[in-house]
């Protein structure tokens, strides 16, 4: 079956403590990317990479990193969380193209920061 | 700066009715736009594609139009069930550059 998939699902943990959100997909797509929703600010792009070893910044990177060093792994990294990275985050991915982007997003990781 | 509006407000409808909701944008040349279904605590589900060339695109009882004169698509849920409540995402994807960016949603209430 086509899918994404996150892990964990669910993390609470404290402040300064480094963290990891797997990322994985097994369609073979180039693209991936991380994004983050809150409310009343919609689903906000962190990080994306278009194909191995390459990474760009998106709309909020401050505070992330990731790493593409697998086609089909895209993993996000916190190295110091702070609260106001309390979120629910989604990894997603797709084809590289001119004529269709569409996402295909993972079941959503809920990271709480105390 | 560049902007995508969608009404934060939830809309509210009888079942068997037409949802129409709207997604408004500014300072953009989009290649194109998508809409996207999203279900509590779910990651969003891809619905339906329109270019930036095609003014109607219909997928069973789904219609999106797009109007770049306006900078605006409607995008249309005939025949309205409650399985059809969700929040609805927005994305366009600019001529320049790599990232698809999401409007803020709106939720959709179909009551039987």
């Amino acid at each position: 079956e086509a899918q994404v998939t996150q892990n964990p699902r669910y993390l609470i943990t404290v402040t300064g403590k480094k963290l990891t959100v797997t990322c994985s997909q097994n369609m073979n797509h180039e693209y991936m990317s991380w994004y983050r929703q809150d409310p009343g600010l919609g689903l906000r792009q962190i990080y994306y990479s278009m194909n191995v070893e390459v990474t760009d910044k998106g709309d909020v990177p401050e505070g992330y990193k990731v790493s593409r060093k697998e086609k089909r792994n895209f993993p996000l990294i916190l190295e110091s969380p702070s609260p106001n990275q309390t979120s629910l985050y989604f990894c997603a991915s797709s084809e590289v193209s001119l004529s269709t982007d569409t996402q295909y997003f993972g079941p959503g990781t809920r990271l709480t920061v105390l | 700066s560049q902007k995508i509006e969608q009404n934060s407000e939830a809309l509210n409808i009888q079942e068997g009715k037409t949802a129409t909701l709207t997604c408004n944008y500014t300072n953009y040349s989009p290649a194109y736009l998508q809409w996207y279904r999203q279900d509590p605590g779910r990651g969003p589900v891809f619905l339906l594609l329109i270019r930036e060339n095609e003014k109607e695109k219909r997928k069973e009882r789904l219609k999106v139009t797009f109007d770049t004169t306006l900078k605006q698509s409607l995008f249309h849920i005939t025949a309205s069930q409650p399985a059809d409540s969700a929040t609805y995402l927005c994305a366009l994807r600019g001529n320049a550059g790599n990232m698809l960016t999401f409007g803020g949603g709106t939720r959709l209430m179909v009551k039987p």
